[in-house]
């Protein structure tokens, strides 16, 4: 299976912290995919992040990749409230997901 | 485009009833997908299509689920008979091209089998 599992199940910070979250994998992949996911909808694509490249960035978000580690990572930079949610990663060819990691942020 | 559609948005039910679900993608997508999500289990990926055609099938629970999608902008989830375990929220998703694209989801449907 390509599914990605997320790590830790759960986390809980303070608004202005950062939050990381990891993301590891079984098989080779041609690439990977962040969601979140707030409580009660659907799922919405946050970055997508290639074999190739090593880090991305988008606004607050910082996704790294290690293909030798078969691991990836998503970093909130300076967190809100807002950001409550839950995170997943999927892999390319059949995207599976795993059972996210929930990130609560306290104002 | 107004996203993925899903109708209906919860659906209470008795156990033994036939149950359909169902997903209208973005115009244009040509892969679909069906996932269930529960605490027990996460987000399950249970079929998904490729230009209308099922593609993996393997994550269906068992023979009481079924999906077709007779044409580009419309696909069905059925499960008969429905049981108390089936209860989840049922997502559809679609994307513009299977391997890796980035996926559009609908807003779920919550199933309820009483």
């Amino acid at each position: 299976s390509q599914q990605g599992e997320e790590d830790p199940q759960a986390l809980s910070i303070q608004e202005g912290e950062n939050a990381t979250m990891n993301c590891s994998y079984k098989t080779s992949i041609n690439n990977l995919q962040w969601y979140r996911q707030n409580s009660g909808r659907g799922l919405v694509h946050l970055i997508l992040i290639r074999s190739n490249e090593r880090e991305k960035h988008s606004g607050r978000l910082r996704v790294t990749l290690d293909t030798s580690k078969k691991s990836s990572s998503l970093l909130i930079t300076a967190s809100r409230a807002a950001d409550t949610a839950s995170y997943f990663c999927a892999t390319d060819l059949i995207p599976t997901f795993g059972r996210g990691t929930s990130l609560i942020v306290h104002p | 485009d107004a996203g993925v559609i899903q109708s209906p948005r919860h659906e209470v039910t008795e156990m033994g009833q036939e149950v359909t679900l169902r997903c209208k993608p973005i115009s244009g997508h040509n892969s679909l997908f069906w996932y269930r999500q529960t605490m027990m289990r996460g987000l399950e990926l249970l079929i998904y299509f490729n230009n209308n055609v099922p593609i993996d099938d393997s994550g269906m629970p068992e023979d009481r689920f079924s999906a077709k999608m007779p044409n580009a902008s419309f696909s069905t989830l059925k499960i008969q008979p429905s049981e108390p375990r089936d209860s989840a929220v049922y997502f559809c998703a679609s994307s513009l091209v299977s391997g890796g694209a980035e996926q559009f989801f609908g807003p779920g449907t919550r199933l309820t089998v009483l």
